[in-house]
Formats: structure tokens, sequence, C-alpha cells
């Protein structure tokens, strides 16, 4: 069964960093490339960040609300993908989601259950 | 980047109702463009993807169409477990964008 499974969200407070990471299953990992995408409460889907695979250089993109502050990665030989969030502000909170990005048709097919970030004072 | 705008917002509709949702980009797209369900409290689930190809799994009263800015998602025949909240996407170009929603709501 192809799975994405998120962790790591807690209650942070502003200016403070966070690390979530995504344990993939069920599918060859290291062939796709992975996003993160967020949903504040009550509110809509937001992209975060790319990283491709091996064959395009693991190269990465941001949104502009979160570049230079957050950092996607990748561990393809431990099936993980990672997103390093640091001088976190109140309006990063929200679930963070891992998806796969299908290889060549590039849509988001498989989703994680997402992870909850809090950030407050 | 590409704004998606959808209509309508929100849907009041009842069991056995045929509802369309409808995408426009703020520039062409080609056929990059997906649909997907959402429930609350839940994961969104990918329906459709390439404006038109259903993704494994999901019924065939769901149907997307068009290309270029303007799109649609259909549900041909309602049933309880789709009221729910449904996102467009596209995937042109990054950065990825979504419209803001539409919730569908039973009448």
């Amino acid at each position: 069964e192809v799975q994405l499974v998120e962790s790591g969200g807690v209650l942070a407070e502003p200016g403070g960093s966070l690390r979530l990471s995504c344990a993939a299953s069920g599918f060859t990992f290291s062939d796709h490339y992975m996003d993160w995408v967020r949903q504040a409460p009550g509110k809509g889907l937001e992209w975060v960040a790319r990283v491709r695979n091996r064959a395009r250089s693991y190269t990465t993109d941001y949104a502009a609300s979160v570049k230079g502050r957050f950092t996607i990665s990748r561990d393809d030989p431990e099936n993980l993908l990672h997103l390093q969030m640091n001088t976190l502000r109140t309006e990063d909170t929200a679930v963070y989601y891992c998806a796969r990005v299908q290889t060549g048709t590039y849509d988001l097919d498989v989703w994680g259950q997402g992870t909850t970030v809090t950030v407050s004072s | 980047d590409i704004q998606m705008t959808q209509s309508p917002s929100s849907l009041s509709a009842s069991v056995g109702d045929r509802v369309t949702i409808t995408c426009r980009a703020s520039q062409g797209i080609v056929g990059s463009l997906a649909w997907f369900q959402q429930k609350p409290g839940k994961a969104p689930k990918s329906l459709i993807y390439g404006a038109s190809s259903l993704q494994s799994g999901v019924p065939s009263r769901f149907s997307g169409s068009g290309s270029g800015t303007e799109f649609t998602l259909t549900i041909s025949s309602l049933q309880p477990e789709d009221f729910a909240t449904y996102y467009c996407q596209q995937y042109r170009s990054i950065p990825i964008t979504f419209g803001q929603g539409t919730r569908l709501e039973i009448k």
C-alpha cells in the first residue's frame, strides 16, 4: 500500500525552529518529486515546497512566503522527506501535508494525513 | 503566479442532483489541472488530473473537462459521501496554486 506518514508537528514559539518528516512506503520513493502543502485553520490549501529527484539533481522550489526560512530535503535510502522550518511566524500555523508528485504527469496523487504545527507564544 | 478562481464558493444540493463547479486560471495552463476532495479533518484526496483523467478508484460519477483557462468538475448524481469541499489546482508552473475551494453542502 502506498503511504505517506508525517510527523514532527508541535507547538513552537515565534522565531523558533521545527523539523517535519514524512515517511514514505509502498512505492519507489527515489523516483518521485515530493512536495509539502499546508492548510491554515479554516483556510484553503497552500503549496509550500518541492524537491525533485536525483535525475533532476535534487533541485528545490519554494513558495515566496517561506523562501529563505524553510528548507526541503530528502533521504532516499531511508525513504524520508523533511521540512526544516526556521524563523517561525504565527502565520505558519497550519496542518502540513507531504504529497507525492506523480511521475510523468506531475500531479499530486498521494497525500499523507498531515501533521499540525502551531506557532504561538 | 497563476491565480485560480473557483465558483461558486459554496453550493447546496440534494442527493441525486447533478452539480458543476468551475475553475478559471489567470493564464493558460493547457491541461495541467487537478481536482481534490477534502472532508473535515482529513487530507485532500485526488479525484482528477490532466483536467479529465480519473484517479484510480474514483467513482465514474465524477468527471472533469476543460483546457487552457476554464475547467469544470461535474458530479453526475450526488451521493451522501460527496458532501465535502472541492479544490482545483494548477501544476503547470511553480508556484503550484489552488483555487479557494467550493463547499458542497446538503440542501
